[in-house]
């Protein structure tokens, strides 16, 4: 596509809920990251893809957090067991390849809302 | 770690007037420096970027200074308009990871 696609855009789960997140990365970019935008927060990073392997997942919350990719291409965040805290805006973003000087490209989110 | 800082609080100015929005960092080693911009309703999209000390990134009227020696990399634009109303984040990647500021909301008052 011609940019970076999330699904779903809204989601309203109930605590203790599992929910997954999917994102469609621009065709071709290598480099996928998950970010967490809270109200009143800046963008905090999640996790970093390079290809299908993660060589940094640092920033995951919790071991409720996951995600994977498969085929270079479509990422699955899952959260296990929400809580209200996991409320927030989740954002992905690919680039062309791996570097300090690559810009990232994002997908408008998805709003996660745990009730 | 990787940290970027924006000055606190959200930005009310009028149309015409002069934007500064400061910005400083703490890395390791050389990283490349950027703002992003978020419009209302929008994702997140790059606004200017630089990549080595001294480089002047610039867009839509918006420039930045890559400040080694003072580790800032503050956005300031001449005269704003009501269009310039958004969030903006400051961001840096030194290790293939970007890292942002908390933002600040800009409102441009006509």
């Amino acid at each position: 596509g011609a940019g970076v696609s999330q699904s779903p855009s809204n989601k309203v789960t109930e605590k203790g809920k599992d929910v997954e997140l999917r994102c469609d990365p621009i065709s071709g970019h290598t480099a996928l990251y998950w970010y967490r935008q809270s109200l009143g927060q800046g963008l905090e990073f999640l996790i970093y893809f390079q290809g299908n392997s993660a060589p940094d997942k640092s920033g995951l919350p919790s071991d409720r957090f996951s995600a994977e990719r498969t085929g270079g291409s479509v990422s699955t965040l899952t959260i296990q067991r929400t809580q209200q805290e996991d409320s927030a805006v989740y954002l992905c973003a690919s680039s062309s390849r791996q570097g300090r000087n690559t810009e990232a490209f994002f997908g408008q989110g998805t709003r996660l809302t745990v009730v | 770690g990787d940290s970027v800082t924006q000055m606190e609080g959200p930005v009310t100015l009028s149309e015409e007037a002069f934007l500064t929005i400061n910005c400083t960092y703490t890395a390791t080693g050389y990283p490349s420096l950027f703002w992003y911009v978020q419009y209302p309703g929008e994702g997140l999209q790059l606004l200017l970027k630089a990549t080595k000390a001294d480089d002047k990134g610039s867009n839509k009227g918006f420039e930045a200074t890559y400040r080694k020696e003072t580790t800032s990399f503050h956005l300031e634009k001449g005269s704003v308009q009501v269009s310039d109303s958004a969030v903006y984040f400051c961001a840096l990647n030194g290790n293939n990871r970007l890292a942002f500021g908390k933002g600040n909301q800009v409102v441009v008052i006509p």
